[in-house]
C-alpha cells in the first residue's frame, strides 16, 4: 500500500460546482497534513494545512479523519482558476519528512 | 514569506555530462532541504533529505553516487546529477522548511521553482 494515495481524476466540473477530493494515508503515526496546489509545469504551492478540528479558508474546507486515515478537501463555488492538480501531503509518522500523493487533477469548465 | 530560489530553471545537456542544481533559502536558514523528482503526470518522488553539515539521507532506490547532494551552509544545497543519461530527464524540485516562520508554521514547505533537465 502506498504511503499516500489519491484518485488522480481528472475531475471535470462546471463553474460554480462543489467538488471534493479525498486522500488516504497508511501511517497512523502521521501528525501533519497539507494540501498543495500545483499548476502545470510549476512548483507546488501551499493551499492549506489540515488541522484535527478541520479548517476553512474561503471556499476551501479541509477535514482530517484519523480513525479512517484520510483527509479531504472541499472546494465550493468552483472558479476556472481553480483548475490545477491538488497534492495531498502527509508527514511520515514520527518525522518531518513530507510524502506526496500523486495529485488529483481538477478541471473547471465554463 | 519564505522564499526558495532554485537555479537553473531549465538545462539541456549531452549524455554523460554532469549538471549541478542549486537551491537557496533567501530569507531564512534551512538546516534541512528536500530534493524531489517529478516525471510527467506523476507524483513528486522524494529523492533525498539534505542535512546541513552532514551527509544526505537518500530514499531507497536512489543512487547516492549518481545524485550528489551537498549542503555546506544553512542557505544552500546543491544536487549534482553525475554522468547524466536521457532517463534522468525530469523536473527536479527542492524545498525547505522555515522553522522560524510565523505565518506558515514549522511544518510547511516552501518550494523552489524547479529545474527541468533534458538530457540528449
Amino acid at each position: 500500500r502506498k504511503e499516500v494515495e489519491q484518485d488522480p481524476g481528472p475531475f471535470n466540473v462546471p463553474e460554480g460546482a462543489t467538488v471534493a477530493f479525498n486522500c488516504t494515508y497508511s501511517n497512523s503515526a502521521s501528525q501533519s497534513f497539507f494540501w498543495y496546489r500545483q499548476d502545470c509545469r510549476k512548483e507546488p504551492k501551499l493551499l492549506m494545512s489540515v488541522y484535527s478540528s478541520g479548517n476553512e479558508d474561503g471556499r476551501f474546507t479541509a477535514q482530517l479523519n484519523r480513525a479512517s486515515q484520510y483527509i479531504s478537501l472541499l472546494i465550493r463555488d468552483s472558479k476556472l482558476s481553480d483548475s490545477a492538480t491538488y497534492l495531498c501531503v502527509v508527514n511520515r509518522g514520527g518525522s518531518y519528512i513530507p510524502t506526496f500523493g500523486r495529485g488529483t487533477s481538477l478541471i473547471v469548465h465554463p | 514569506g519564505a522564499v526558495v530560489s532554485q537555479h537553473p530553471s531549465r538545462v539541456i545537456c549531452k549524455s554523460g555530462t554532469s549538471v549541478k542544481i542549486e537551491c537557496r533559502s533567501l530569507d531564512f536558514q534551512a538546516t534541512t532541504m528536500f530534493w524531489y523528482r517529478q516525471f510527467p503526470k506523476q507524483s513528486l518522488m522524494l529523492m533525498a533529505t539534505s542535512n546541513e553539515g552532514s551527509k544526505a539521507t537518500y530514499e531507497q532506490g536512489v543512487e547516492k553516487d549518481k545524485f550528489l547532494i551537498n549542503h555546506a551552509s544553512l542557505t544552500l544545497s546543491t544536487l549534482t546529477v553525475t554522468s547524466a543519461h536521457p532517463e534522468d530527464s525530469s523536473f527536479y524540485i527542492c524545498s525547505a522548511r522555515d522553522l522560524g516562520g510565523q505565518s506558515s508554521g514549522a511544518n510547511v514547505l516552501t518550494f523552489g521553482a524547479g529545474s527541468r533537465l533534458t538530457v540528449l
